[in-house]
C-alpha cells in the first residue's frame, strides 16, 4: 500500500525567504510519480510540479523546485523568494502503477504563511 | 495544461435532497476522475469515471450515494445523494494529461443545512 507523509502542519515564513516543506513517501511500485499542488482559500487545487521515479534530475519549475531523495523516499517541495500570495495549503501526492494509474494519494498537506 | 469548468462552485442544499456537480473538460480525457475534501482534511478520492462503463469506487463510497455518469471525452456529472450535514466538503473533479500532469477544476464548496 502507498503512504504520503506531511508532518508539517503549518509554517510561517517571511517574504523572499525561501521555504521547504518535507513530503516522505512509501511504496512499492518501482514506478511512481510525485506531485505538489497549492491549494489557497479558494478551494482550486494548482498543479505546481512533477517528479517521476526514474527522473535523474530534480524537477524545477520557476520559483518551485523538488528535492528528490529516492533512497530516502522524500520529495521536499523549495519556495524560493517566498511571496504574500504563496500563502496557502501545500499537497505532496503520488501515483502508482497498474491499477492506480491515474489515481493521486495525497498527503495531509501544509499550511503556509507568508508574512511581510 | 487543461481548461477544466466544474459547476456549481459553491452551493448550500437542504439535507435530504440532492446535488449534481458537473465537470467539462476543454479536450478528450479518457479518465476522469472525482474527490472529496472535507473540512480541514486532505483529498480522498471517490471514483475513476471512464467513458462508456460503470464508474470504480473507492473503499467507502458507493453508487447509490456518489452516482456517476460520463456520457463522453470530455464531461462527466457527480451526483451527491439524500445529503446530511456529513456530506459537507469540496468536491473535486480531475483529469490527467499525459503521465506527468494532473489537473483539477475549481472545485464545488457544498455546505448541506
Amino acid at each position: 500500500a502507498q503512504k504520503i507523509t506531511q508532518t508539517q502542519p503549518g509554517m510561517f515564513v517571511q517574504e523572499k525567504e525561501a521555504v521547504t516543506l518535507d513530503c516522505t513517501y512509501d511504496t512499492s511500485d518501482p514506478s511512481y510519480g510525485l506531485f505538489w499542488y497549492k491549494q489557497p482559500s479558494s478551494g482550486e487545487m494548482i498543479f505546481l510540479i512533477y517528479q517521476g521515479s526514474y527522473d535523474q534530475q530534480n524537477a524545477t519549475e520557476g520559483r518551485y523546485s523538488l528535492n528528490f531523495q529516492k533512497a530516502r523516499k522524500s520529495a521536499n517541495l523549495v519556495i524560493s523568494a517566498s511571496q504574500l500570495g504563496d500563502s496557502a495549503m501545500y499537497f505532496c501526492a503520488m501515483r502508482g502503477m497498474g491499477d492506480s494509474w491515474g489515481k493521486l494519494q495525497f498527503g495531509a498537506g501544509t499550511q503556509v504563511v507568508v508574512t511581510p | 495544461s487543461a481548461v477544466i469548468s466544474q459547476k456549481p462552485s459553491r452551493d448550500i442544499c437542504q439535507r435530504g435532497t440532492s446535488l449534481t456537480i458537473q465537470c467539462q473538460v476543454d479536450s478528450q480525457v479518457t479518465m476522469m476522475f472525482w474527490y472529496r475534501q472535507q473540512p480541514g482534511q486532505s483529498l480522498t478520492l471517490i471514483a475513476t469515471a471512464n467513458q462508456g462503463s460503470e464508474a470504480t469506487y473507492e473503499s467507502g463510497f458507493v453508487i447509490d450515494k456518489f452516482p456517476i455518469s460520463r456520457p463522453n471525452l470530455t464531461f462527466s456529472t457527480l451526483t451527491v445523494s439524500n445529503m446530511s450535514p456529513e456530506d459537507s466538503s469540496i468536491y473535486l473533479c480531475s483529469v490527467r494529461r499525459m503521465n506527468t500532469e494532473a489537473f483539477f477544476g475549481q472545485g464545488t464548496r457544498l455546505t448541506v443545512v
